[in-house]
């Protein structure tokens, strides 16, 4: 599984708290994603990173931020959650599979904003 | 942007019944990606088509790649318990090896 975790795998919190998550591989990737999942929407991008301090927003990138301060680690921000926040969060990485690059993902953060 | 649309969402089928899910893409391809999501867990890469009109087996697993390369699909034969989960497409996008899921079609077998 590329060596991909995420912490912490599950919180509960209240609107307006901020709430970072961390996603963290050992495997020294340089193309790192963060995605939410919801019922009927799939796997939607919120932001990705191309290198250390090299991010950028993806499809749904409102109310989150990312950092990149270490190859190994990728964090997401939500500065001040909302209820629509609540949702499943993966973290992947991009790795050169037979043909072309493929993700792996990790287990994911499963986020309650009451 | 690019979208990648998938049908159907949902699938009941009797165990040993066939199962299709389908994939269509807004763009052309250079390659599309397939996913499978066990309940309670995450995405984990099955296979990748690269060539149009690629055919692709695994097991009782077939996977299509259209010739124009802007459709796939995934046929899975005598479905049996194991293949309960969502089944993902995914293409390319962006510079940054993204990639633009299908919202995915959520397969259960009834034993």
């Amino acid at each position: 599984d590329a060596g991909i975790t995420q912490s912490p795998r599950h919180k509960v919190t209240e609107t307006g708290t901020p709430v970072t998550l961390r996603c963290h591989q050992t495997e020294n990737h340089r193309y790192m994603y963060w995605y939410r999942q919801d019922p009927g929407h799939g796997l939607r991008l919120i932001h990705y990173s191309y290198g250390v301090k090299d991010t950028d927003k993806g499809e749904v990138s409102d109310g989150y931020s990312v950092s990149r301060s270490k190859t190994e680690d990728f964090l997401l921000t939500l500065e001040s959650a909302t209820s629509s926040q609540t949702s499943v969060y993966f973290c992947a990485i991009a790795k050169r599979g037979e043909l072309t690059d493929t993700q792996y993902f990790g287990p994911g953060t499963r986020l309650t904003v009451l | 942007g690019q979208q990648v649309m998938q049908i159907p969402q949902y699938q009941h089928v009797q165990e040993g019944e066939d199962f299709t899910t389908y994939c269509n893409s807004s763009t052309t391809l250079s390659n599309i990606q397939w996913y499978k999501q066990r309940p309670g867990g995450h995405p984990v890469f099955l296979i990748q088509l690269v060539k149009s009109g690629e055919v692709k087996k695994q097991k009782r697993l077939t996977f299509q790649f259209g010739e124009a390369k802007k459709n796939s699909s995934l046929h899975i034969t005598a479905t049996q318990t194991t293949d309960v989960g969502t089944y993902f497409c995914a293409g390319p996008s962006g510079s940054a090896r993204q990639l633009t899921f299908g919202s995915g079609t959520q397969l259960t077998v009834l034993p």
